[in-house]
């Protein structure tokens, strides 16, 4: 299957600095990204959505000036939490939109990269 | 009410059983149907990945959709501790993806 890198895996950083998470697919173009964000025993939490090459949409209570995306490229966004504070802590995956062909076969769907654990002191 | 419905479980069966897990949908405008494990800390992966009703098989897992009932299972034959993970439903339409909330499963040796 197809293969997305998020990176780092995990962080912990002081209150008030910033963050960034780059999420990378490897072997597609991905013209699409999301960002989601999970707490523990919950399900995925959509935050954004991120499209290369423009602005990203991002989903209702969350804070674009707090959440800054970027899609500099078909394989690259970054995702970057911006004076983080112990609230932000939270388990941040990243997922690229496979949409055409492969194998033959049309397709459209996600795959997701492993996830950053933040942890904000 | 919510366009993808999911028990949370959790689920527990021993180890060797044939696992059924469920999603029910709303929305007639979904297309693609997936099926994604996620093991703690972990990010989900894609298990699998159907389109048109009726069955897909890979190895030991079986997923059929119904569209017409809206309704979609994924199957675990001779489940395994392994196995022991949240499995996610989710569905495509246009460029919106809608997550399950997920079932618990735990497989006991």
């Amino acid at each position: 299957g197809a293969v997305v890198s998020q990176h780092p895996s995990w962080v912990i950083c002081k209150s008030g600095t910033s963050v960034k998470i780059e999420c990378r697919s490897l072997d597609f173009q991905a013209t699409t990204m999301f960002w989601y964000r999970q707490f523990p025993k919950q399900s995925l939490m959509l935050m954004a959505t991120s499209n290369e090459g423009s602005k990203a949409t991002y989903e209702q209570g969350v804070e674009k000036d707090k959440f800054l995306i970027n899609h500099a490229s078909l394989t690259l966004s970054t995702l970057t939490v911006t004076s983080a504070h112990p609230e932000d802590s939270s388990f941040y995956i990243c997922s690229a939109r496979d949409l055409g062909t492969r194998a033959g076969s049309y397709t459209d769907t996600q795959y997701f990269g492993p996830g950053t654990r933040l942890t904000v002191l | 009410q919510k366009e993808v419905e999911q028990d949370p479980g959790p689920l527990s069966v021993p180890e060797g059983a044939i696992v059924s897990l469920n999603c029910t949908y709303s929305n007639s405008a979904f297309q693609y149907f997936m099926w994604y494990r996620q093991y703690s800390r972990k990010g989900p992966e894609l298990l699998m990945y159907t389109y048109s009703s009726g069955n897909k098989e890979d190895g030991r897992f079986t997923a059929q959709v119904d569209k017409s009932s809206k309704y979609i299972s994924l199957f675990i034959r001779d489940s395994q501790p392994s196995d022991s993970a949240t499995y996610l439903c989710a569905m495509t339409s246009y460029q919106k993806v809608t997550f399950g909330i997920g079932t618990k499963l735990q497989v006991i040796p």
